[in-house]
């Protein structure tokens, strides 16, 4: 149980263009799901927590304009990088966690190259 | 407020010998406390999790971790490494009431030689 999906796993696309990326709770409803970037060799970075049905909360410095985050189902929630720049290019990985729960479960991860 | 701090960037150990991996922690509430693998270029793992039960936590994989209130430590070990253990691991935190946001160390990178 508790897995997370996400699609694409590897996406290239060019400057100025936008970027869906899809994360997916297969096995349970995730009330709140979480989206990090991870630079090589580095931890990871919180961009943004979602809740069902709410706007999301953005970390300070995350860019809310460039960096839209929906997540209006209880087992989705989606990523749109807007006009993408080689600046964007990284790994995104996303974490889905049940109500009154306390574990994260992270999904394999979308690794972004914008050209 | 919550901190993690992994106390060696980089762990290398040769096949069936003993894995610890260091981990310290700052919290102003009763935490939980997790470890994490990511293999390279994949999504993170949960190996196992604190949350203020027994303080002795067996995971999966044969990795186990002690929390030490004393010590303010969440060390994770492994009696007999394998090769497929090299990896990242990350140690994270998190208050027990009512938190969200995970705080996360820096990152291990464990290295097992043959």
């Amino acid at each position: 149980g508790a897995v997370v999906s996400q699609h694409p796993s590897r996406v290239i696309c060019k400057s100025g263009t936008s970027v869906k990326i899809e994360c997916r709770s297969l096995d349970f409803q995730a009330t709140t799901m979480f989206w990090y970037r991870q630079f090589p060799k580095k931890s990871l970075m919180l961009m943004a927590t979602s809740n069902e049905g709410s706007k999301a909360t953005y970390e300070q410095g995350v860019e809310k304009d460039k960096f839209l985050i929906n997540h209006a189902s209880l087992t989705l929630s989606t990523l749109t990088v807007t006009s993408a720049h080689p600046e964007d290019s990284s790994f995104y990985i996303c974490s889905a966690r049940a109500g009154g729960k306390d574990t994260q479960y992270f999904g394999p991860g979308t690794r972004l190259t914008v050209l | 407020a919550q901190s993690v701090t992994q106390l060696d960037s980089h762990v290398s150990v040769s096949e069936g010998t003993p894995v610890l991996l260091r981990c310290n922690y700052s919290s102003s509430y009763s935490p939980s406390l997790f470890w994490y693998v990511q293999h390279p270029n994949k999504g993170l793992q949960l190996l196992l999790k604190y949350t203020s039960a027994a303080t002795l936590v067996k995971g999966i994989n044969g990795f186990e971790a002690e929390f030490k209130k004393s010590e303010t430590s969440f060390h994770l070990t492994k009696p007999s490494a394998h090769m497929s253990d090299a990896a990242e691991y990350f140690c994270v935190v998190t208050p027990t009431q009512g938190a969200q946001k995970l705080v996360f160390g820096q990152g291990t990178r464990l290295t097992i030689n043959p």
